[in-house]
């Protein structure tokens, strides 16, 4: 399968401050990658689809204007998280999807982001 | 509206036991069933999937058995493992949503040795 990296695997950081979470492709160019939230015990939330080159598409409820999301070239796309607070403190996903059929999704080794 | 159902939250399972995982999907269009397993602090990893052509896939001691008519799907570990202690997903994917998954709440497998 595809292999997707992030950075950094886990982030500390105090309330107010901005966050921003990096995913590369290191095997493939992916024009779609898709950013998860995962609560503790619970299944993954699809939060938005990154699309390099253009906007992306968020799920309902999610803020775009809190959860930046920058998909600049066919291996990188970032989640910035701005102005985090507490209660955005999860472990952050993304995913792309794979070569060899359309509608396989390989994921990263996810991110843990705690907001004090 | 939760797309995909999953059962049981739990299971705990002996060592060399088959463990089985069910999951429902409400919507016909959905073409392509993947299994996944994620381990604490870890990101899922696709474990075996399926199309509904098909209603049987196995893959050394995994094997996903597919009922179209009843719209469900179900993971079997066979000869279950302690290191088969994880996390496990049941998703489907439509086509037109443009490949986004939908995932089920996710089941608890813990294998005893």
């Amino acid at each position: 399968g595809a292999v997707v990296s992030q950075h950094p695997s886990w982030v500390i950081c105090k309330s107010g401050t901005s966050v921003k979470i990096e995913c590369r492709s290191l095997d493939f160019q992916a024009t779609t990658m898709f950013w998860y939230r995962q609560f503790p015990k619970q299944s993954l939330m699809l939060m938005a689809t990154s699309n390099e080159g253009s906007k992306a598409t968020y799920e309902q409820g999610v803020e775009k204007d809190k959860f930046l999301i920058n998909h600049a070239s066919l291996t990188l796309s970032t989640l910035t998280v701005t102005s985090a607070h507490p209660e955005d403190s999860s472990f952050y996903i993304c995913s792309q999807a794979g070569s060899r059929a359309y509608n396989e999704q390989f994921f990263g080794p996810g991110t843990r982001l705690t907001v004090l | 509206q939760q797309q995909v159902k999953q059962s049981p939250q739990s299971l705990i399972v002996q060592k060399g036991g088959i463990s089985i995982i069910n999951c429902a999907y409400e919507n016909t269009a959905f073409d392509y069933f993947p299994w996944y397993q994620q381990f604490p602090g870890k990101g899922p990893a696709l474990l075996i999937a399926i199309r509904p052509d098909v209603s049987e896939k196995k893959e050394g001691r995994f094997t996903i058995s597919f009922n179209k008519s009843a719209k469900q799907f179900s993971l079997h570990i066979m000869d279950s493992q302690p290191g088969d202690s994880a996390t496990y997903f049941c998703a489907a994917n439509l086509r037109n949503s443009g490949y986004a998954l939908n995932f089920g709440k996710g089941t608890s497998l813990l294998v005893t040795p």
